[in-house]
């Protein structure tokens, strides 16, 4: 199984500031990268999939990047709504296999 | 507006069984892969099955072969997950999501349903 690791685990950030998330595979996956925002009561939302393609209707504050075993997540400006939790998924092979989160809190 | 509705969670004793259900409604159900990912209390997303288009492919998490079946009936747009054997371990909350795909193999899962909350408790 492709193990998928995060960092950090949790982040404390500011209104306005540029944020940026990690994800390291165990193994090279191309580009199957895919990233979700989780709040808490709602349902996943898809933030980004193929590993820098932004899903219509997300703010273009994000963004994605990373090939083969290394990603990121980043969002350019901060906004109240970003605090969350957010997830990197590999989509190459079964069994689909997610990063361990990365607790994003206003500081 | 493309939606996924669970429902069939609650609480169960250690050894029993639910069926979790999954109401599709603003897309062509009968055309997409699905899937089932959980998330325990406090715990990460975990992918629990996919299932194809007509029900002829199904996959599994290693952990919940046997126990777990996932299935799906068309007519009424509706995905299942028959949960047997339930140990506290399965507690989450699970997910139903639709799973897109594109020419050149890449995946993803969206929408996803609000989530329906399994207890495994006695």
């Amino acid at each position: 199984d492709i193990q998928m690791t995060q960092s950090p685990s949790s982040l404390s950030a500011s209104v306005g500031d540029r944020v940026t998330i990690t994800c390291r595979a165990s193994q090279t996956i191309g580009n199957f990268l895919n990233w979700y925002q989780l709040k808490q009561g709602q349902a996943p939302n898809l933030l980004i999939y193929a590993a820098y393609t932004v899903q219509n209707a997300v703010p273009s504050r994000f963004s994605g990047s990373g090939s083969g075993t290394d990603f990121t997540l980043t969002i350019s400006s901060l906004q109240p709504e970003d605090f969350a939790t957010y997830y990197c998924q590999q989509s190459h092979s079964i069994p689909y296999t997610f990063g361990p989160g990365t607790k994003l809190e206003i500081k | 507006e493309v939606q996924l509705v669970e429902s069939g969670g609650g609480l169960v004793q250690p050894g029993g069984s639910l069926r979790l259900s999954c109401a599709a409604s603003g897309f062509t159900f009968s055309s997409y892969w699905m899937s089932w990912v959980r998330q325990a209390p406090g715990k990460g997303l975990e992918w629990v099955a996919n299932i194809k288009q007509d029900g002829s492919e199904k996959y599994y998490v290693d952990s919940l072969k046997g126990r777990f079946t996932i299935s799906r009936d068309n007519a009424k747009n509706s995905l299942y997950l028959q949960m047997n054997s339930l140990r506290a371990e399965d507690t989450a909350v699970y997910y139903c999501a639709r799973r897109m795909a594109a020419a050149d193999r890449y995946n993803w899962f969206d929408p996803w349903g609000q989530g329906t909350l399994v207890t495994v408790s006695s």
